[in-house]
């Protein structure tokens, strides 16, 4: 049982460049969030899907675009990567609002 | 919107020796609660939770919370700490029926022998 997995796990890119961070989940969980994690703040909620085809957005959206076309998978996607969002991005999955996360193992991303 | 406070950045702690730590929560209704533990370069373990029912939740790993509704707080204790108890952990509320975790900053917590 492979839970929620993320890839890849770490990745630099420049300013400007574009990338998609994969995530895949394994236990048909309806929910799914993105949360980026920095020294001191915690982790904040970036989107999140309440199921295939439905997405919303969290605390933090700006400068990322998600999608749900399936329900295992819940990729996020920089369209022009900015050095402020250099962070470690970690993908959470849940049957349903009711039950608690389940956590990938995180993105190390740096943007130079 | 709600919001979660974790008061300690950073505890050291003997190995053997009780731990607390807290966190305060500030949302106008009694939210859900968690509990998270991160060790280095992983994701977000759940020791405990509480949504609803008795105040003092048992965990994994030996860890316990209190559920303090006067004092909107939810503090994590264990009674004797191991060496691989060393992390760093989070408190997270969410509003009732509804999805969205709001995080605390995190508490490091040190062992030392």
């Amino acid at each position: 049982n492979a839970g929620v997995t993320q890839t890849p796990k770490f990745q630099v890119l420049k300013t400007g460049q574009s990338m998609t961070l994969q995530c895949a989940q394994d236990m048909n969980h309806e929910y799914m969030s993105w949360y980026r994690q920095d020294p001191g703040m915690g982790l904040r909620l970036i989107h999140y899907s309440v199921g295939a085809g439905i997405t919303d957005q969290g605390e933090v959206p700006n400068g990322y675009n998600v999608s749900r076309s399936t329900t295992e998978d819940f990729p996020l996607r920089l369209l022009s990567a900015a050095p402020s969002q250099t962070s470690v991005y970690f993908c959470a999955s849940s049957r349903d609002r009711y039950q608690p996360q389940h956590f990938g193992d995180g993105t190390r991303l740096s943007i130079l | 919107a709600q919001s979660v406070t974790q008061p300690d950045i950073h505890i050291t702690v003997s190995e053997g020796a009780s731990l607390e730590l807290r966190c305060n929560y500030s949302y106008g209704a009694t939210p859900y609660l968690f509990w998270y533990v991160q060790s280095p370069g992983q994701g977000l373990q759940l020791l405990l939770k509480y949504f609803s029912g008795d105040t003092l939740v048992q965990g994994i790993k030996g860890f316990e919370a209190e559920f303090k509704r006067s004092q909107s707080s939810f503090n994590l204790r264990k009674p004797s700490v191991h060496w691989s108890d060393a992390a760093e952990y989070f408190c997270a509320v969410a509003p009732p029926n509804d999805y969205k975790l709001s995080f605390g900053a995190g508490t490091t917590v040190t062992v030392r022998a």
